[in-house]
């Protein structure tokens, strides 16, 4: 069955440090889509990132970059020179293709930026 | 300005009462999806459209209807509400397939007596 596991239900990090948010995921489905979102303590979802599982290159969006480990089934977000306003909860994601464009979310990370 | 709006953004009601939810987009999405967060289990797809008259269940469609005769509408139809579907619903579009940019609405707090 398609699956997203997150295993750090919380996270407590120092400002200005970078952070590394796990994800994996299973599926045999040989083309998908991995994403993060952001949720911050208002309840807006945030869109951070995108990796398709045939792009060559890991994913970057400016502070964010997805370090995709296609062998592993991993995915994790990391996030550099962390700052206040990345305190959220953060939602790793797939896309399925088999049988529709699907998409399946794990349950988060509480992430809190220490000052 | 880009947008999904849902309303209402919090409505309280009770069992066996019927009632929608609205959402909309002005962006010409083709791709729209609802969705519910609950405590602990992250977000789950209810229903996704990929375009006009093209609805398609996601994981807990079950209590659920949708319909999409225009593009930029997607309401969510509880015919007859349950405690259980107390929750945050999530309406997002994105341009085509899913694996493009998704934008969510501000979400809607339903609690169901």
């Amino acid at each position: 069955a398609q699956k997203i596991t997150q295993t750090q239900p919380g996270m407590f990090v120092q400002e200005k440090e970078a952070v590394t948010l796990d994800c994996t995921y299973d599926t045999s489905d040989p083309s998908y889509g991995l994403f993060w979102y952001k949720q911050p303590s208002s309840g807006e979802m945030i869109f951070l990132i995108y990796q398709g599982s045939y792009d060559q290159q890991n994913a970057t969006e400016g502070r964010y970059s997805l370090n995709f480990q296609k062998a592993r089934k991993s995915a994790n977000l990391v996030i550099s020179a962390s700052q206040l306003g990345d305190s959220a909860m953060y939602f790793c994601a797939m896309l399925r293709l088999v049988g529709g464009d699907k998409i399946i979310f794990g349950k988060g990370t509480r992430l809190h930026i220490l000052p | 300005e880009a947008q999904v709006t849902q309303n209402p953004r919090y409505l309280i009601t009770v069992t066996g009462k019927k009632l929608t939810v609205t959402c909309s987009q002005n962006m010409n999405h083709e791709y729209m999806s609802w969705y519910r967060q609950d405590p602990g289990l992250g977000l789950r797809q209810i229903y996704y459209s990929m375009n006009v008259e093209v609805t398609d269940k996601g994981d807990v469609p079950e209590g659920y209807k949708v319909s999409r005769k225009e593009k930029r509408n997607f309401p969510l139809i509880l015919e007859s509400p349950s405690p259980n579907q107390t929750s945050l619903y999530f309406c997002a579009s994105s341009l085509s397939q899913a694996g493009d940019t998704q934008y969510f609405g501000p979400g809607t707090r339903l609690t169901v007596l």
